[in-house]
């Protein structure tokens, strides 16, 4: 049964760090693996979604990369913002068409 | 021009009432989703559904129930609601085709429900 999980669960950094966000999967045999953002009290935003015969895929100062032999994928930040500060969740998608199964998110605070 | 939406966006209930939250998406996408996010927020799929076929029915209370009327439309009806259904529900979609495309799944803006 596939499971993923996010490390950590909270971040907090000041302005203008470069951080990476980590997520994890028991099962290497993935479709895709997608990044959402979630802000308090709204919906899910997808940020990146890499396939997997990817290795990674970039959105402005966003980056992400995906090991599928060992299970792993990072979401790195460039140059953190206030605005960044939000959720951020790890999906997996074993097949097309079927349900994404989600980490519990990385709370990230980004303080001026 | 939302592409998927969710209505109504808060319903507060007693217990013991029935209710219904409805999904549209205009992307074209074959498959649709029903996702519960509880309290702790964690996301958790409870259906699928695929023109309009049931493919996924996680170990949800047969107290809810999913339509599909059409393939742009999954509603969610719920029957003789509880405290513990108190939770965040966003509905999704994706094209869901085997091999086609990246099969990206778009969420809706979610329903807070809260059950009294």
């Amino acid at each position: 049964k596939q499971e993923v999980t996010q490390i950590p669960a909270a971040l907090s950094v000041p302005e203008g760090e470069n951080l990476v966000l980590n997520c994890s999967f028991t099962d290497s045999a993935i479709y895709n693996l997608q990044w959402f953002r979630q802000d308090p009290g709204k919906g899910l935003t997808s940020l990146l979604l890499i396939q997997s015969s990817q290795r990674e895929q970039t959105s402005g100062r966003l980056n992400a990369s995906l090991d599928k032999s060992s299970g792993r994928s990072t979401l790195y930040i460039a140059a953190s913002q206030p605005g960044d500060s939000a959720t951020y969740l790890c999906a997996v998608n074993n097949q097309a068409g079927t349900a994404l199964i989600f980490g519990k998110g990385t709370t990230l605070s980004v303080s001026s | 021009d939302t592409a998927v939406s969710q209505t109504p966006k808060y319903l507060v209930t007693q217990m013991g009432n029935d209710k219904s939250i409805k999904c549209e998406q205009n992307l074209g996408h074959d498959t649709m989703y029903w996702y519960k996010q509880d309290s702790k927020k964690f996301l958790k799929i409870m259906f699928s559904y695929n023109n309009k076929e049931l493919i996924i029915n996680e170990t949800v209370p047969n107290r809810f129930s999913p339509k599909s009327p059409d393939k742009a439309h999954l509603n969610l009806h719920i029957n003789s609601l509880e405290l513990g259904d108190s939770a965040v529900y966003f509905c999704a979609s994706s094209q869901g085709l085997a091999g086609v495309g990246t099969d990206t799944q778009y969420f809706g803006p979610g329903t807070r429900l809260t059950v009294l």
